[in-house]
């Protein structure tokens, strides 16, 4: 079946307009991961959703980030007012094993730069 | 806190073998994952450990240690194609937690 998608694939975007990113996990998937990877830097977790809810929002760097998930499928990462900082790659990844594995598949990613 | 270590980079010949080290320290640990990353590409997943001891899956294999938070991806028969990232995962909770990762380690193949 198909894969965790993200759009846009490429977005560059000016300092201090807002960006939305989006994600479509895998179908029946009840897990919804998004990270985010730096030059050289490890993945960096932001949010996970649970269905609709986010029980950890731990890793968003600041007030500007929020993310939603509606029908526990499709998921928006909003920021607010970009930053340089803020040019990264965001990736999502949905998880649901019956399993103990409980493995995360990765989309392709968002490559954020913001000029 | 979160700590998870492995070595930047490491370069090793094709048709040989090469070890990738990870240690952790994690308020939790419910499990060890190993991912591959090929450049601009997304992450896919390798192995998974919860117990200790080695998990072998073809020309890969996974080995942990609880106790000393330690463990290692080997990878044998080295191919030009395994020219990639390798990122080590800590779960610390249960369940569909998040994975707290390393920076991963470039692996390149030479001739």
């Amino acid at each position: 079946g198909a894969g965790v998608s993200q759009s846009p694939s490429n977005k560059v975007t000016e300092k201090g307009k807002d960006v939305e990113l989006r994600c479509d996990p895998i179908s029946g998937h009840t897990a919804l991961y998004w990270y985010r990877q730096s030059l050289g830097q490890g993945l960096e977790f932001l949010i996970y959703f649970q269905g609709n809810s986010a029980p950890d929002k731990s890793g968003l760097p600041s007030d500007r980030f929020s993310a939603e998930r509606t029908g526990g499928s499709v998921s928006t990462l909003t920021i607010q007012r970009t930053q340089q900082e803020d040019s990264a790659v965001y990736l999502c990844a949905s998880s649901f094993a019956p399993g103990q594995t409980y493995e995360q598949y990765f989309g392709p990613g968002t490559r954020l730069t913001v000029t | 806190g979160q700590n998870i270590d492995q070595p930047t980079e490491m370069t090793a010949t094709e048709g040989a073998i090469v070890q990738i080290n990870c240690t952790y320290q994690t308020s939790g640990f419910n499990g060890l994952f190993w991912y591959q990353q090929h450049a601009g590409e997304a992450p896919t997943f390798l192995s998974y450990n919860v117990l200790d001891g080695l998990e072998e899956k073809g020309r890969f294999s996974s080995f942990l240690s609880r106790s000393k938070g330690y463990s290692y991806l080997l990878l044998k028969e080295l191919q030009m194609k395994d020219s990639a990232s390798y990122l080590c995962a800590v779960r610390g909770g249960s369940g569909n937690t998040p994975l707290v990762f390393g920076k991963g380690t470039r692996l390149s193949v030479i001739a």
